[in-house]
């Protein structure tokens, strides 16, 4: 099975900086990857798929790169509501498709 | 509008099963692939089981695999999953998830969740 693992668990930001966050595979899952974004209380939702692709209504700030085992997410510039724990997610071939641990994006 | 409603999530001893619904409105349903994750509390996310659009593919995590049932209903656009001998470890918020194919890859849409409590 494939094991996800992103880093920091933790990032202190102030509002208007430029964040990245890392995800990586433990083997290639090519650009299979997807991001969520999951606030207290609510479900995830779908950011990035293909590892760059936005989703549906997704702001341009939110951008994702990488293949193979090195992904990231980067926000250019926070906004407030983007304070929240973001997962990445590989689908490559068969499931299950496992999910990283998260990071959580908090208010410095 | 893509709507996922969950239901069936209980308080269950352990050793028990329990069933728990997806209804699913807003989309063609027999034409997407289902999936089912977990949230144990305070936790990160866990992929649980998935199935084709069809019905005829179905994949588990090894944590559930010979206990949980996923299937689906095309007819009532339905998803269920089945939950046997569970465990406390089962504890969990299950959401059910849309993917963007009828494969199963991702989800692109989610429920808001269904809280399984197994304890004594």
């Amino acid at each position: 099975e494939i094991v996800m693992t992103q880093s920091p668990a933790t990032l202190s930001v102030s509002p208007g900086e430029r964040v990245t966050l890392s995800c990586r595979a433990s083997q290639s899952v090519r650009n299979n990857l997807a991001w969520y974004q999951q606030k207290p209380g609510q479900a995830p939702r779908l950011l990035i798929y293909g590892a760059s692709t936005r989703a549906t209504g997704i702001p341009a700030r939110f951008s994702g790169s990488g293949s193979g085992t090195e992904f990231t997410l980067t926000i250019s510039s926070l906004q407030s509501e983007d304070f929240a724990v973001y997962f990445c997610q590989h689908f490559n071939v068969w499931p299950p498709y496992s999910f990283g641990q998260g990071t959580k994006l908090e208010i410095k | 509008e893509v709507q996922l409603l969950e239901s069936g999530g209980s308080l269950v001893r352990p050793g028990r099963s329990l069933r728990l619904a997806c209804a699913a409105s807003g989309f063609s349903f027999p034409n997407y692939a289902m999936t089912w994750v977990r949230q144990a509390p305070g936790k990160g996310l866990e992929w649980v089981s998935g199935i084709s659009g069809g019905g005829e593919h179905t994949y588990y995590a090894d944590s559930v695999k010979g206990r949980f049932t996923i299937s689906r209903d095309n007819s009532k656009n339905t998803l269920f999953l089945h939950m046997s001998s569970l465990r406390a470890g089962d504890t969990a918020v299950y959401y059910c998830g849309k993917d963007r194919s009828t494969m199963v890859t991702l989800i692109e849409d989610w429920g808001q969740g269904t809280l399984v409590t197994v304890s004594a």
